[in-house]
Formats: C-alpha cells, structure tokens, sequence
C-alpha cells in the first residue's frame, strides 16, 4: 500500500455540488498538506494540520474547508465547486525536523463542469 | 516570505547531454531548497534536498543541485541524460521551521533520442 493514499483519483462533477476529497497516510507523521497544481502555476498551498486540533488556512484557502478526522486521516472539501476549481490536488505529509521533505499522494484529478 | 522562480518552463537536451535546470530563491531567513520530480500521472518525489551543511547535494537517479548563497541560486544538474528523465521538475524553498513549501511553476524536461 501507498504511504499516502487519495481517493477517488479521478472525478467529474457540477457546478455547485458539495465534495469531498480524501487523504489518508501510513507514515505515522502530525504533519498534512493540502496543495493544488495548475498548469504553469506549479503547487499552492490550499490548507496545513501540524496536529489534529491545528488546522491553517494557507495561501488560497478561499473555497474550500478541512477536516482531520485523525492523525492519519485530512479530507479537502469544496462546499460548492466552481469551474475555476478544476485542478489537480495533491495530499502530502511530512515528519518534524525535515524541513519539508514530503511524502505526496498520487494526487486527485477534480473537473468541474 | 519566500519565493521561487524557475528559469525555463520547457527544456530540452538531447540524450546524453547534460542537464541543467534553473532555480533562484527569495528567502528572509536561511532557506531549505528541495527538487521534486513528478511523473506523468504520479505525484511529486523528492529528488534531493539542502538544509545546512555541504553546498554540494546529491540526490537520486545521478541528479545533483549546488546552493550558492551569493546568487541566490540552486541549479539542478545531471551529466547525461536518459530518456527516462522526461518528467517535470519543481524547485521549492521553506524556512526550515514551519516546513510549508512554497514551490516553482515548474520545468518540464524533454529528452531528445
């Protein structure tokens, strides 16, 4: 199994509708990302848990909202997605001391139509 | 705050040839600097990684990136290059604290037979 697993990989839906996407890691680390990929973008940082009860907005949290249900699990949700949030989004974690050397989910393709 | 800027959004070598892919930071405090290799339909995987210490870092699959303070700069560099280092390649800076990642828009690399 993968250290870090996001489900569904693929998904289609409506302008509007409500959805969640899921994060879940074997690593044993605190600490999960939220980023999503955009052509000619790179990677931006949507939200960060340090900790179960630590949750932060990072740079474009605009639109979407987190929960860390444990310390092995952080889901992404769009309460009402737009077109503009189509993208590639990506789960990550990281262990304390590394400085940002993350392990990535395989990532999760969302199109909003 | 800290940024990334990733000279060359495409590049191409052809087979054999060295590779040079370009990374210039902005940072207030001494950074962390790390590349990332993603594959097509994969996530992102670290290549290599510099925290403090030797400013010669080697990483894997023969890819090594050298940090000049002096020019703000953390080249990626291979050889020579084979086929099977098409992908995309991202240069990302953090202030070793937080740990949150800001990343590069990226480079992708083309190897021509």
């Amino acid at each position: 199994d993968a250290d870090v697993t996001q489900t569904p990989r693929n998904r289609i839906t409506k302008t509007g509708k409500r959805i969640m996407l899921e994060c879940s890691q074997t690593k044993g680390h605190d600490r999960m990302y939220w980023y999503r990929q955009d052509p000619g973008l790179g990677l931006r940082l949507i939200y960060y848990s340090f900790d179960v009860k630590d949750i932060n907005k990072g740079e474009i949290s605009d639109g979407y909202s987190v929960s860390r249900q444990a310390q092995a699990k952080f889901s992404l949700s769009l309460e009402s997605a737009i077109p503009n949030q189509t993208a590639l989004y990506f789960c990550a974690t990281s262990d304390p001391g590394q400085g940002g050397g993350y392990t990535f989910g395989s990532g999760t393709r969302l199109t909003v139509v | 705050a800290q940024s990334v800027t990733q000279l060359g959004s495409h590049v191409s070598v052809s087979e054999g040839a060295l590779v040079l892919l370009r990374c210039n930071y902005s940072s207030s405090v001494p950074p962390y600097l790390f590349w990332y290799v993603q594959y097509p339909n994969q996530g992102l995987q670290l290549l290599l990684k510099y925290t403090t210490g030797a400013t010669l870092v080697k990483g894997i699959n023969g890819f090594e990136a050298e940090f000049k303070k002096s020019e703000t700069s953390f080249h990626l560099t291979k050889p020579s290059a084979h086929m099977s280092d098409a992908a995309e390649y991202f240069c990302a800076v953090s202030d070793g604290r937080s740990e949150k990642l800001t990343f590069g828009t990226g480079t992708r690399l083309t190897i021509i037979p």
